[in-house]
């Protein structure tokens, strides 16, 4: 596709509930990032693929947290027993390689948990 | 660590005239890019300048252009001749360039910039 694509572009969750957000990043770019954005706040970091693996996962706030990237593209963000508190905007981020300085973003998720 | 710092949750421009959005930073590297975020209502950041740290020119896009000052940790972005188009979230966001280091930014809290016609 044309740039990074973020789908649902929202979704609204019960507390408890189990969730997936999906980034398809531009064709070609090894390198994809997720972020969280809480109201109010920049984006924060969650987790770093280059490729298929995991290079940096040091963002994640829980182990209810958790991403793949099985086939180097596509990327899914799962969130188990979703809190009040996991509520925020979460972006998705990818780049040619992490050498390349320009990241190009998606349009984000807003997930709300009720 | 590092981290970035906007100390001006909101800034108002009259149309066609300049304003200026404030960021500093702290970070004990030598080697790093500085960009400035726009987050229109449609949540997607869009890239509006970016600078490399070994650089000592101030980098310009058009209407706006940053003032990086490497010694006090600040990057300015004044945006001149301001449009309507221009209201948005401004986001001014860190990357290390040093040799390991995997892209993330690190972002400041953001500027809401509204502009009156």
């Amino acid at each position: 596709g044309a740039g990074v694509s973020q789908t649902p572009s929202n979704k609204v969750t019960e507390k408890g509930k189990y969730v997936e957000l999906r980034c398809d990043p531009i064709s070609g770019h090894t390198a994809l990032y997720w972020y969280r954005q809480s109201l109010g706040q920049g984006p924060e970091f969650l987790i770093y693929f280059q490729g298929t693996g995991a290079a940096d996962d040091s963002g994640l706030p829980n182990d209810r947290f958790f991403a793949v990237r099985p086939e180097g593209s596509v990327s899914t963000l799962k969130i188990q027993r979703t809190e009040r508190g996991d509520s925020a905007v979460y972006l998705c981020a990818s780049s040619p390689g992490p050498l390349n300085t320009e990241a190009f973003f998606g349009q984000g998720t807003r997930l709300t948990v009720v | 660590a590092q981290t970035v710092t906007q100390s001006q949750p909101e800034m108002s421009v009259q149309e066609a005239e300049t304003v200026t959005l404030s960021c500093t930073y702290d970070t004990s590297e030598s080697d790093y890019y500085l960009f400035w975020y726009k987050q229109p209502p449609s949540r997607q950041m869009i890239l509006v300048i970016r600078q490399e740290a070994y650089k000592q020119q101030n980098a310009t896009e058009n209407r706006f252009s940053v003032n990086f000052q490497k010694a006090a940790k600040s990057f300015s972005l004044k945006i001149s001749d301001s449009q309507l188009g221009d209201a948005a979230m401004y986001f001014c966001a860190y990357r290390s360039a040093s040799r390991g280091s995997q892209g993330n930014l690190i972002f400041g809290k953001g500027t809401k910039l509204s502009v009156k016609p």
